[in-house]
């Protein structure tokens, strides 16, 4: 496997279960992200790990909680939803370097998340 | 925080040129990005510019003015494999996407 895979690629969960979203990247990167992409909207960022530490939280609500084992691996635990949170979730990763800069950053195929 | 502004739809024919202009307002950055999402599919990395000018990459390239705020990217010979989603990205310690221009190619 190379780049960046992200599971599954679909998901429909009802109001009350609790899921989890998987990423996973095999470029060597030290940066995690995941973006929010609903129709017609920027890419949202949500959530970004830099060598495993959550370094933001873009006023995320609670009921999306991210997990960042290891550099290579990041998830996202999903419980509560509500049908607005029905969107598109893309996990990126990129080589952030000494002075902090990101040039490219690689994205994984999404999940496509609907919330019922 | 960081705005950046691009419109939402062009449409041209194929062998055109298309310039998809980005507007921003940031208080620090290191570069402006852009990428390339097809319909379902992932966003993928196009051209980045650190410093003001041209960058050129095959048929598209991608301009930088730091003291405009403001950047392009430029499509050249149009192809119908070209119409998809372009986004322009500001880079620090993270990418902030702008919405999305749609460029949709006629035959």
């Amino acid at each position: 496997e190379t780049g960046v895979t992200q599971t599954p690629r679909h998901l429909v969960m009802g109001m009350t279960n609790k899921k989890s979203l998987k990423c996973e990247q095999h470029l060597g990167h030290n940066a995690m992200y995941w973006y929010k992409q609903s129709a017609k909207k920027p890419l949202e960022l949500m959530f970004v790990y830099n060598f495993k530490e959550q370094t933001e939280n873009n006023s995320v609500p609670s009921r999306f909680s991210p997990e960042c084992p290891n550099s290579s691996h990041l998830f996202l635990h999903l419980h509560t939803l509500q049908p607005e949170d029905s969107a598109l979730y893309l996990c990126a990763s990129s080589q952030e370097n000494a002075g902090g800069k990101n040039t490219e950053a690689f994205f994984g195929q999404g999940t496509r998340l609907t919330v019922v | 925080g960081q705005s950046l502004e691009q419109p939402s739809e062009v449409t041209a024919v194929e062998g055109a040129i298309v310039q998809i202009n980005c507007t921003y307002q940031t208080s620090g950055f290191y570069g402006l990005s852009w990428y390339q999402q097809h319909d379902g599919g992932a966003p993928t990395f196009l051209s980045y510019n650190a410093l003001d000018g041209l960058e050129e990459t095959g048929r598209f390239s991608s301009f930088l003015s730091r003291s405009d705020s403001y950047g392009y990217l430029l499509l050249q010979e149009l192809q119908m494999k070209d119409s998809a989603s372009y986004f322009c990205a500001l880079n620090d310690y993270k990418l902030s996407f702008g919405a999305g221009t749609t460029v949709t190619v006629r035959a």
